[in-house]
């Protein structure tokens, strides 16, 4: 099985840029990484998902370095509302979903 | 449509009693999957479907637990003779084919075994 390993807990300031590093060997050589985000008593909401480079949508950028052993999220001005757990979603080589433990992101004011 | 639902949010039950749970995916989504959660885990991978047909169970699937989509829509998953250390948020997503990584997840069923 693969193994993602996720910081537990990061802090930030509203403004600041926050980046999330996912670390994962024995992934899928094609599959994507994607990321998720979760508040509270909700399911996890899908941010991005790339295969490697750099990926952008109009909340987020992931960055994968070409040997695909890790992914960063990274979330451009954090606000208080982007305080949430954040998770990377990978494929291993046995094509198993496997989500990583999660990064607790705390936005303080 | 709105989303992936759940049914119930919340079940209290006593250890030894059978739960059952509901989820009713996107509907053009033809791929349904289940995952349970702890507190501070990430979501484990349990089952899936595509269509009606139950496609992989994990390990931590055991014989007590059962999946079914028998019209290749709504999903069922039933605890038989639950135990403490079933306590969890059970989690229902679902997906295009091809696309298994971009998951739509309901908000959870919420499990107490006492």
């Amino acid at each position: 099985l693969a193994k993602t390993t996720q910081p537990i807990s990061m802090d930030s300031y509203e403004g600041q840029e926050v980046n999330i590093t996912c670390s994962h060997n024995n992934i899928a050589t094609n599959d994507y990484i994607t990321w998720y985000q979760q508040f509270p008593s909700q399911g996890p909401r899908f941010i991005i998902q790339g295969y490697k480079t750099k990926v952008t949508n109009e909340v987020a950028s992931l960055f994968i370095p070409a040997d695909r052993k890790s992914s960063t999220l990274s979330l451009p001005r954090v606000s208080l509302s982007d305080t949430a757990v954040y998770y990377c979603l990978v494929v291993d080589s046995s094509y198993k979903l496997i989500f990583g433990s999660g990064t607790r992101l705390l936005v303080r004011p | 449509d709105t989303g992936v639902s759940q049914d119930p949010r919340h079940k209290i039950t006593k250890r030894g009693q059978n739960v059952t749970f509901r989820c009713d995916p996107i509907s053009e989504h033809n791929r349904l999957y289940w995952y349970r959660q702890t507190l501070g885990q990430g979501p484990e991978f349990l089952t899936y479907f595509q269509n009606e047909a139950q496609l992989e169970k994990s390990r931590l699937l055991s014989d007590r637990f059962s999946a079914e989509r028998p019209k290749g829509s709504f999903s069922t998953l039933e605890i038989q003779r639950t135990e403490q250390g079933d306590s969890a948020m059970y989690l229902c997503a679902s997906s295009l084919d091809g696309d298994s990584e971009t998951q739509y997840f309901g908000p959870g069923t919420r499990l107490l075994v006492l």
